[in-house]
This record gives C-alpha cells, sequence and structure tokens, in this order.
C-alpha cells in the first residue's frame, strides 16, 4: 500500500464549487505539504503544517484553504474553484530529516 | 528569497547517450540539494542528495555534486536507458527552522531507442 494517498485522482467541476482534495500518510510524519504543479513553474507551496496546530501559509495560498485533521490527514479546499485553478495537486511529508515524500497526485480541472 | 534555476527542456537523447542537466541555485546559509524525478502520471522520487559542499550524491547511475564555489547542482548519467525518460527537478532545502524547499521549474527527458 502507498504510504501516501491522495483523493480523487482526478476531479472535473465547474467555476464556483467548493472542492476538497484529501491526504493521508501512514508514514508518522509530522510535516505534511500541499503543492500544486503546472507546465512551465515546477511546483509551488500553498499550505505546509508541521503538526496538528502548526499550519502555514506558502507562496500561493490565496483562494486555497486547508485543515489538518489529525497527524496522518490534511485536505485541501478550494472555497470557490476558478478555471485558473485548473493543476496538478501534490500533497507531501516530511520527517525530521531532509527528503519529501510525495503522494500520486490529483488532477483538477476546473471548467 | 531562494531560487532554483534548472535548464529547460525538452532534452531528447538516444539510448546510451551522455546525459547533463544543470542546475544552479540562489540561497542564503548552507542549503541542502536534491534531484527528484517524475515518471508520468506518479508523483516525484527522491533521486538523488546532498547536504553540504562537496558532496556527491549518487543513485541508479545519476550523480551530482555540491558545488558551493559556482552554486551548482548539476546531474550527470553516463549512459541514458529509454527507462530515465522522465522530468527532473534540481530543488534546495533552507537552514533555516522550517526547511522550506525550493523547486526548480522541471526538466523533460526523453530518451529514444
Amino acid at each position: 500500500d502507498a504510504d501516501v494517498t491522495q483523493t480523487p485522482r482526478n476531479r472535473i467541476t465547474k467555476t464556483g464549487k467548493r472542492i476538497m482534495l484529501e491526504c493521508s500518510q501512514t508514514k508518522g510524519h509530522d510535516r505534511m505539504y500541499w503543492y500544486r504543479q503546472d507546465p512551465g513553474l515546477g511546483l509551488r507551496l500553498i499550505y505546509y503544517s508541521f503538526d496538528v496546530k502548526d499550519i502555514n501559509k506558502g507562496e500561493i495560498s490565496d483562494g486555497y484553504s486547508v485543515s489538518r485533521q489529525a497527524q496522518a490527514k490534511f485536505s485541501l479546499s478550494l472555497e470557490s474553484a476558478i478555471p485558473n485553478q485548473t493543476a496538478l495537486y501534490f500533497c507531501a511529508t516530511r520527517d525530521g530529516g531532509t527528503e519529501q515524500f510525495f503522494g500520486p497526485g490529483t488532477r483538477l480541472t476546473v471548467l | 528569497g531562494d531560487s532554483v534555476t534548472q535548464m529547460e527542456g525538452p532534452v531528447t537523447l538516444s539510448e546510451e547517450a551522455f546525459l547533463t542537466i544543470n542546475c544552479t541555485y540562489t540561497a542564503t546559509g548552507y542549503p541542502s540539494l536534491f534531484w527528484y524525478v517524475q515518471y508520468p502520471g506518479e508523483g516525484l522520487q527522491l533521486l538523488l542528495k546532498a547536504t553540504k559542499a562537496d558532496d556527491k550524491g549518487s543513485n541508479k547511475g545519476f550523480e551530482a555534486t555540491y558545488r558551493k564555489e559556482t552554486t551548482s547542482f548539476h546531474l550527470e548519467k553516463g549512459s541514458v536507458q529509454v527507462s530515465d525518460s522522465a522530468v527532473y527537478f534540481c530543488a534546495l532545502s533552507d537552514s533555516g527552522g522550517y526547511q522550506k524547499v525550493t523547486f526548480g521549474t522541471g526538466t523533460k527527458l526523453q530518451v529514444i531507442p
């Protein structure tokens, strides 16, 4: 079984809809991250959390919110989706070391 | 702030050719440096890393050396295979408390038989 899972894997939605992307991990890591990937832009950090009570904005947090329900779960919400939020979204975890462990990604399309 | 610059792709090589993907960085302090690989339809996986100047990271025939004097971490492989076709990301982790990771834009490699 995968250590970092994301649901859904693919989602098509309409402008203005509320969307939640979920991430779960079995690695026991405290640190969790949400990134978006766009062609030619690499990965950009949306939010990160170092434990359930520690949530921080990344470089592109506008239009997004997160919830850290438990050590193992970190959800990303788009309160009112817009087309330029169409992207590939990745969740990642990290222990006290330097390596990040990525989920398989969620491809989101906003029409 | 920190930044990572890597060569634009796509890079197309024949099987058994030599690969270099250039990566330079800007950072304060003493960052750790990484190469991640993303195969089609998958998330990123750590390929190799180096945590201090002059360290060489290596894995699966790939190598990169942390050059502080030139602020570079170029990825090399002596003989690529079709299975190496993927997108490669250079990244750095700063030395601050949050160890924020900054990624480059990625370089797509296509290896043809």
